[in-house]
Formats: structure tokens, sequence, C-alpha cells
């Protein structure tokens, strides 16, 4: 597709529940990476893959945060047994390997807004 | 950590010529400045980034000292659709490199 595309929209959890985030990327893209954006903060970053490969997961807050990209396409940001400290809004962005007018400008999706109850 | 200091907030009347500052004292030679803004209920869009060079395009100019320590992000006619958070970026131009992003500048522009 044209953009990046993140389902759901939004999501609203039981304390306890696994939750499952998609990210479409921009076909093509090498790079892609999640963020966490909690309210009034900027996006920080969890994870980076390149292709398939998962080269940086330095930003994943705990054990129970897990990411996947298997066929270096779609990738799916799972969360266990949520926490109410795991509201916020995730952003997936992807980035060509080859640069463009932009350089190396990602392209956001509009993200999920994930609500812990 | 950002390695970047904006203003928190700022505002700027409709048709005026917005101006946010960024200061980023810190950066290597292989850095680039980045631009970017973040809608109420969007991710993040890229708007500009430069190395040491002014640089221009549809959406805004950026204007880069010549120690490259501070920049300037120009809207040169605020609308309202303009008002959103402004992220400056400073990081080496590669598609592997992770942005780091701080709070912003949070612009309201005004009728």
């Amino acid at each position: 597709g044209a953009g990046v595309s993140q389902s759901p929209r939004y999501k609203v959890a039981k304390r306890g529940q696994d939750v499952a985030l998609r990210c479409d990327p921009i076909s093509g893209h090498v790079s892609l990476f999640w963020y966490q954006q909690a309210l009034g903060q900027g996006p920080e970053f969890l994870t980076y893959f390149q292709n398939e490969a998962q080269l940086d997961k330095s930003g994943l807050p705990s054990d129970r945060f897990f990411a996947e990209r298997p066929e270096g396409s779609v990738s799916t940001l799972k969360i266990q047994r949520t926490q109410q400290e795991d509201s916020a809004v995730y952003l997936c962005a992807s980035s060509s390997a080859t640069g463009s007018g932009r350089g190396y400008g990602y392209t956001f999706g509009s993200g999920t807004r994930l609500t812990v109850v | 950590d950002a390695k970047t200091t904006q203003p928190t907030s700022m505002d700027c009347a409709e048709g005026r010529a917005a101006n946010l500052p960024c200061n980023h004292s810190t950066i290597s030679g292989n850095e680039y400045v980045y631009w970017y803004r973040q809608i109420h209920s969007q991710g993040p869009q890229y708007i500009i980034h430069g190395l040491k060079n002014n640089e221009t395009n549809e959406m805004a100019s950026l204007i880069i000292t010549e120690d490259r320590k501070s920049s300037t992000l120009i809207l040169p006619h605020a609308t309202l659709r303009d008002t959103a958070v402004y992220y400056c970026i400073v990081r080496v131009d590669s598609y592997t490199d992770k942005l780091i992003f701080g709070t912003g500048t949070r612009l309201q522009v005004f009728p």
C-alpha cells in the first residue's frame, strides 16, 4: 500500500490479557521500527527489524513484550499479561534501504491505542 | 536521551511565519538534523532534513547555523492545520538508525 498500516486502531484489554498488534509496512521497505508513546510524551523506541532479523530490541520494557517479522514484511508486536502501565499508543514505522528525497526518513503508521483496564 | 533541546510550546498567528528553534550543541559531524511533526491522533510525519546547508521543500525551510549547534524550522505561512508537536532529531542518515524523540515543541496556530 501507499503507507504504513496498523491494526487494530484501538484496543481495550483487561489486565492480564494477551494482545497482538499488527503492522503492514510500505512494500519493499527493509527497516521496520516499533515505538511506544505514552500520553503527553514523545515516542520511545522499542525494537528494530532489518528484513526478518530483529537487530535491536533494547527498548522492549520487559520480557512480556515480544515482536516478530517472520517473512520480512508484516510485523506483530505481542504483549503478554498486559498491565495498566502498558496503556499507550504503539507506533510502527518503516524505511527504505535506498533512501529518497527525504533521506532515510521514516514513514509512520497512525498507531494502535492500547488501553488496559 | 534526546540530543536536542526545544522550547516546550509556541504560538503563531495564522498566515504568519512560525520559527521553531532547536539546540543540538553535541551534534557529530556525520549527524543530520531531521524534523518531524505529529498532529493529534496521527503518527509522526517527516518534514525536512539537512546536514549543514539550508534546505527548503514544499512544507518548510530548515536553517542550520554555521557551527551546526542549532537550527530553525520555518513554516513560512502557518495555517491552523500546522498545529502539532514538532520534533527536532539528530541522527546518522541511515536506514538502520533509530530516531530518538524528545518532548518536542507544541505549536499552536491561532486564527
